[in-house]
This record gives C-alpha cells, sequence and structure tokens, in this order.
C-alpha cells in the first residue's frame, strides 16, 4: 500500500464548477500537508500549505484536513478552463525529512 | 517565479554518459531536495540535504549521487546513463528541514539516447 493514495483522474467538469480532489493517506505522523499544481511538464506550484487538521482558504482554493480519517481535500470555486492542470497532493512529518507526492488528480475545466 | 533556480532547462545525451544537473535554492533555505518525474509518473524522492549534509535518501540509484555545497546551491550527478532515466529531474527547496512549504524548480528535461 502506497503511503499517499490519489486518484489519478481525468476528472472533467464544466467551467464554474466546485471541484473537489482528495487524497488519502496510511502514515499518521503526517503533520504537513500541501496542495500544488503542475501543468505539463512544468515544475510543481505550491498551492496551499496546511498544518495538522482543519481548514485553509485563499481565493478560490479551500484545503481541509482531516487527520482522524487521515483524508485531505482541496476545493477549488468557479473552476476556470486556466485551472486545468495535474493537482499533486504532498504530506511531511517533522522526523522525515522528505515530502512524500500523491501521484497527482489530472483536471479539465470545459469552457 | 518560485525562485528555485534549475539549468540547464534541457539535456540530451548518449547512453553511458555522464552528467550534472544543478539547483540554487530560494534564498535563505537551506534544505534541498532532488525528485525524479518519468512520463506521467508522479515525483519519485531521490535526495534531500540540508545545510550541506545529506538528510533522508529515496530511491535513488547508485549511479545517482549529490551534494550541497557551502553557498547552498546542489548538484545531481547522473553517471553511465541509461534510456530509462530519462525524465524530468526537479529540484525544490524549504526553509527546515521538512515541515514547512517546499518550493520547486522548473525542472531539467534530460533525453538519453
Amino acid at each position: 500500500q502506497k503511503e499517499v493514495e490519489q486518484d489519478p483522474g481525468p476528472l472533467s467538469v464544466p467551467e464554474g464548477a466546485i471541484v473537489s480532489l482528495n487524497c488519502t493517506y496510511s502514515n499518521s505522523a503526517f503533520q504537513y500537508f500541501m496542495w500544488y499544481r503542475q501543468y505539463s511538464r512544468k515544475g510543481p506550484e505550491l498551492l496551499m500549505y496546511t498544518y495538522s487538521s482543519g481548514n485553509k482558504e485563499d481565493g478560490r482554493f479551500t484545503a481541509q484536513v482531516d487527520k482522524s480519517s487521515k483524508y485531505i481535500s482541496l476545493f477549488i470555486r468557479d473552476s476556470q478552463p486556466s485551472d486545468s492542470a495535474t493537482y499533486l497532493c504532498a504530506m511531511s512529518s517533522s522526523g522525515t525529512y522528505k515530502y512524500i507526492f500523491g501521484t497527482g488528480t489530472r483536471l479539465k475545466v470545459l469552457a | 517565479d518560485s525562485g528555485v533556480t534549475q539549468t540547464p532547462k534541457h539535456l540530451i545525451t548518449a547512453t553511458g554518459q555522464r552528467v550534472t544537473l544543478r539547483c540554487s535554492p530560494r534564498s535563505g533555505d537551506l534544505s534541498v531536495y532532488w525528485y525524479q518525474q518519468s512520463l506521467d509518473q508522479g515525483l519519485q524522492f531521490l535526495i534531500q540535504y540540508y545545510n550541506g549534509e545529506e538528510r533522508a535518501k529515496g530511491n535513488i540509484l547508485e549511479r545517482f549521487s549529490a551534494q550541497q555545497f557551502p553557498d547552498l546551491h546542489s548538484e545531481l550527478n547522473l553517471s553511465s546513463l541509461e534510456l530509462g532515466d530519462s525524465a524530468l529531474y526537479f529540484c525544490a527547496s524549504s526553509a527546515t528541514q521538512g515541515g514547512t512549504e517546499a518550493f520547486f524548480g522548473q525542472g531539467t528535461r534530460l533525453t538519453v539516447v
């Protein structure tokens, strides 16, 4: 079993829809959670960073962490065609010195 | 712009050769991470350095090695290259040894022919 599981998609939604992207994980030591957006063949761009459980909002993006369920989510409101990309979740704990990534979910927002 | 600089952007080389990829972290960041991303694959962690010292190793092949210099830039050396080494190689940096935001460079696309 992988430490971090993420549905590869593709996920296709119409413009303006609310998008929900999710990751599950098995390592209860993870405390730091990140979401990255990666356009084709480009470097991952950090979107959201959260520590421990709870919600964090930044513009159209909301990140949620549920440590009891080992489940994190990224919500995108009013999705735009420019949001079409691969979204990667990443996690870290204070003792591992590395970030573990999901395989990414490919999102397509249709105009 | 993440502030992490990787050079070169593209590299084409023959099997059996050796190449060096370079990474300059964001100003003030002490940690450097190297990742490999093959076509349609996730990011595979290779190695991490913190302030010049190796801190963590992932699935890095023995043919690959890295170091971080006193000015905090890092180099990833790939030797005896095989066709399967063709991939995107990303460098990321963070302020501390994990647990803070990590910022990625734009990657070096390596093609082995």
